[in-house]
């Protein structure tokens, strides 16, 4: 299985908006509502912020959001903070059976 | 309060097997909607998937792993455990167990992390 396509780092201003987008195909992403997002910190435990393409879990700030049209997934990161400044990590169910995870995007805040 | 613990050696040889275990406190590893899973990060690189557990009725494999990985689930113990035989200097990574929710929809997404472990590869 290929893994999914992430850009390699995103940047932004405090305040402003930016979207990080995950690519698959047609045996994962175009298929199946069954993406999540992860942020991980340095040296810290990954973290689920987003799943089911969507859905943000409880305590989750409503800044995250996320978004699916045909092969790509897409993270939006509003009213961008110094806090938001991590890897963050895509991941899809496949035709498969299995997980799929992209290469990761690092997001500075400039 | 929902906790998962990783535990193991720290230091496995070359050609050795991997032997981990997670102990989940909290929650009941068979209660019915809960998949159990490991991922692993080498140092200084990204996440990779490498096996999910249902009870002891479904297993699920990273290809690129699967003729050397074992998943299994010790339902007594309330623990699962994570197998990978011949391993490589490139098998060093952080490990992690996780749970697998279930919102009515998928199991496909890591809710609740342990804290990770280092393994390392090394004679």
């Amino acid at each position: 299985q290929s893994a999914l396509t992430q850009p390699a780092s995103v940047s932004g201003s405090p305040g402003q908006s930016i979207t990080i987008s995950c690519t698959g195909t047609s045996s994962d992403i175009g298929t199946y509502n069954y993406v999540s997002w992860y942020q991980q910190h340095p040296g810290k435990v990954p973290k689920l912020i987003i799943y089911d393409v969507t859905r943000r879990p409880s305590g989750v700030s409503d800044r995250f959001s996320g978004s699916r049209s045909d092969y790509t997934a897409s993270l939006t990161i509003s009213g961008l903070q110094a806090e938001d400044e991590a890897d963050y990590y895509c991941t899809s169910y496949t035709t498969s059976r299995t997980l799929v995870l992209g290469p990761g995007t690092k997001v500075t805040v400039l | 309060q929902l906790q998962l613990q990783e535990s193991g050696p720290g230091l496995v040889k070359p050609s050795e097997t991997l032997s981990l275990t997670c102990t989940v406190s909290g929650d009941s590893i068979n209660w019915g909607s809960h998949y159990w899973g490991w991922i692993r990060q080498p140092p200084g690189k990204g996440l990779e998937w490498i096996a999910t557990v249902y009870q002891t009725e479904r297993t699920y494999y990273n290809p690129s792993l699967k003729s050397r990985v074992t998943i299994s689930v010790d339902s007594p113990k309330n623990q699962f455990s994570l197998r990978l035989s011949s391993v490589t200097a490139a098998d060093t990574a952080v490990f992690y167990c996780a749970r697998q929710d279930y919102d009515g929809n998928s199991h496909w997404y890591f809710d609740v992390w342990g804290r990770g472990t280092l393994v390392t590869v090394s004679s």
